[in-house]
């Protein structure tokens, strides 16, 4: 089974700051992976998915993320936050052609300060 | 409609009751998610349909959790003898077949008092 690791459960930074959440996963097969955010009160949305290829992706709002197979990591950076990214931010984990579950982490908090 | 509609959007309902949850998803999509969201435990994998296959239950805290999905659409999760510790948020999701994005609703809070 898969499972997924988000390290820290918040993330405080001033705004213009670059900023990394972090993600590790666990898996004996091979893994698709994704980055969900949630704003305030608002339901959650994709922020960018890595399926194959480059192992760099990039997402909505200047988000980007590298896949690295030997770390089993995911993480998430900016390079420059602003004060509306400040959302909960969750890392998720689907087998290759296995069942189709969607596993998430237990999220980070990033809260973005002027 | 136009997104995964949850309800209802507010549960309130005492220790030891029964309560259904709704879930309608994006017309079309073969896939469906449940997934609890409590404070700080993230989103934890309730059960997960996909077409007419059989579906993956293996995230169901207790057997007093039991969902289903009539016609490939609409779901109804049900919690039995509800808990205190059954309050949280209930969010369902939908996609198409994988591995594309899934479409979440704004959940339904729960509230066992």
């Amino acid at each position: 089974a898969q499972s997924v690791t988000q390290l820290d459960s918040q993330v405080p930074v001033f705004e213009e700051a670059p900023v990394e959440l972090r993600c590790n996963y666990s898996s004996s097969v091979s893994v698709y992976l994704f980055w969900y955010v949630q704003y305030p009160n608002q339901g959650l949305q994709l922020l960018l998915k890595y399926l194959s290829g480059s192992t760099l992706v990039k997402g909505i709002n200047g988000f980007e993320a590298e896949f690295n197979k030997s770390q089993t990591s995911f993480h998430l950076r900016k390079p420059s936050v602003h004060i509306s990214d400040t959302a909960e931010y969750f890392c998720a984990v689907m087998l290759r052609g296995g069942s189709e579950k969607l596993v998430f982490g237990k999220g980070t908090k990033l809260t973005v300060n002027p | 409609g136009a997104g995964v509609s949850q309800s209802p959007s507010n549960k309130v309902t005492e220790k030891g009751k029964d309560v259904e949850l709704r879930c309608d998803p994006i017309s079309g999509h073969t896939a469906l998610y449940w997934y609890r969201q409590s404070l700080g435990q993230g989103l934890e994998f309730l059960i997960y349909f996909q077409g007419n296959s059989a579906p993956d239950k293996s995230g169901l805290p207790s057997d007093r959790f039991s969902a289903e999905r009539t016609g490939g659409s609409v779901s109804t999760l049900t919690i039995q003898r509800t808990q205190q510790e059954d309050s949280a948020v209930y969010l369902c999701a939908s996609s198409s077949r994988f591995p594309t994005e899934a479409f979440f609703g704004q959940g339904t809070r729960l509230t066992v008092v």
